[in-house]
């Protein structure tokens, strides 16, 4: 059965804090990983990555795929309270070449404190 | 815990022709329903927010009789495009949430082509 875990589930810091969120993954046919932010309405996409080894950065947020480990990590440093939401990580599966299905993990609830 | 299923995984149709995808919260209560359209460059739209036993309110821009919503019981919700067209062909996800406090949990997605 596909899956897709994060960890922690929830997690609270202080502003400037930097945080590490976990995503691991079984799937039988890997495409890509994708993370995005929700806070409110739609999740926000922030990253897809297909390639291990390779850091996607934006601004104060980074990512980074193992393939062999089948994790992947997004690191935000120097928190703010604006990155309090729920990181959602998800895998999107190969299906004949195009893309199939997303699997989602259960997201971490990340809270900074003033 | 905390499953949501959608059924079906993948479809295709003719132009002209109603598709329904069904989403399920398989082992809890969800008060709450949305319907997500994914985008080629991965960004989730959503589209509708339904609560079980009340209309489902749909975002800006979301036509509601091409989008027909029914959440008729506290783990079922169904998204029915009518008179589909290529341009609907697109991921529909969908994602359920038990309380207003809750996190969301999101469904595998439905892949719809519409030929």
């Amino acid at each position: 059965e596909d899956k897709v875990v994060q960890s922690p589930l929830s997690l609270v810091v202080h502003e400037g804090d930097t945080v590490t969120l976990n995503c691991s993954y079984e799937v039988t046919n890997f495409r890509s990983l994708l993370w995005y932010k929700q806070e409110k309405k739609a999740p926000t996409f922030l990253f897809m990555l297909t390639s291990s080894g390779i850091e996607k950065k934006s601004g104060r947020l980074s990512s980074i795929l193992d393939k062999k480990e089948l994790f992947s990590i997004l690191n935000i440093t120097a928190t703010q309270t604006g990155d309090s939401a729920v990181y959602l990580c998800a895998v999107q599966l190969n299906y004949g070449g195009s893309q199939g299905n997303l699997i989602f993990g259960k997201g971490t609830k990340l809270s900074v404190k003033p | 815990g905390a499953v949501v299923s959608q059924h079906p995984s993948r479809v295709i149709c003719k132009s002209g022709t109603s598709v329904k995808i069904e989403c399920r919260s398989l082992d809890f209560q969800a008060t709450t329903m949305f319907w997500y359209r994914q985008f080629p460059k991965k960004s989730l739209m959503l589209m509708a927010t339904s609560n079980e036993g009340s209309k489902a309110t749909y975002e800006q821009g979301v036509e509601k009789d091409k989008f027909l919503i029914n959440h008729a019981s506290l783990t079922l919700s169904t998204l029915t495009v009518t008179s589909a067209h290529p341009e609907d062909s697109s991921f529909y996800i969908c994602s359920a949430r038990r309380t207003s406090a809750d996190t969301q949990y999101f469904g595998p997605g439905t892949r719809l082509t519409v030929l």
